[in-house]
């Protein structure tokens, strides 16, 4: 059973640019969650989503970000107009619909560096 | 809101010494309570959790916790540490909702010969 895949693992921008960072939740998992890393700190949530709905983007940058996770296909984390703050790994993970225990598991992470 | 702490930075342990990492929270009600592993350039792994019942909880590569709610802390123990254990180790609790982790700021782990 493969677990949490990401991809790419690593990106780099320069800063105006796209970033597009894909997250593909475990099989059988509903639920995603988007969490980013800065470098010397813990991860700090952004959106829970579950398909074609977002539940709770409360930890989203108002401008430039944006998370969808579609009914077919991986969940996409979208950074318009990259700048160097936005340099960072954002990891991904899920959860099961019935998880009455809360677990997530977590993907290997996506390296973002912009220059 | 939901907290963890986490006080100390970096730890540096001597192989085959025994370990304890420290984990305080902030909750409403009976918490949830988790620690996860970080290898360098790596995701996080799930140790160990705790939800209810035993307050003494077992993990994995040989890792536990105890609950102690009368000092608010679920702190991590490894017996005699190896130095494939040197990581960076999270606790963390989900909020209110359960909609979202709350992670410590972190301790890094250092395994000196």
């Amino acid at each position: 059973n493969a677990g949490v895949m990401q991809n790419p693992r690593h990106l780099v921008r320069r800063r105006g640019q796209e970033a597009r960072l894909r997250c593909s939740p475990m099989k059988g998992h509903s639920h995603v969650y988007w969490y980013r890393q800065l470098p010397e700190e813990g991860l700090k949530f952004m959106v829970y989503l579950q398909k074609e709905n977002i539940i709770d983007e409360s930890g989203m940058p108002k401008e430039r970000f944006s998370a969808e996770f579609p009914k077919e296909g991986p969940s996409i984390l979208r950074i318009q107009q990259v700048v160097r703050g936005d340099s960072a790994a954002y990891f991904c993970a899920s959860s099961p619909q019935t998880s009455g225990s809360f677990e997530q598991y977590f993907g290997p992470g996506t390296r973002l560096t912009v220059t | 809101a939901q907290s963890v702490t986490q006080p100390d930075i970096h730890i540096t342990v001597s192989e085959g010494a025994s370990l304890e990492l420290r984990c305080n929270y902030s909750y409403g009600a009976t918490p949830y309570l988790f620690w996860y592993v970080q290898s360098p350039g790596q995701g996080l792994q799930l140790l160990l959790k705790y939800f209810s019942g035993d307050t003494l909880v077992q993990g994995i590569k040989g890792f536990e916790a105890e609950f102690k709610r009368s000092q608010s802390s679920f702190n991590l123990r490894k017996p005699s540490v190896h130095w494939s254990d040197a990581a960076e180790y999270f606790c963390a609790v989900p909020n209110t909702g359960f909609q979202k982790l709350v992670f410590g700021t972190g301790t890094r782990l250092l395994v000196s010969p």
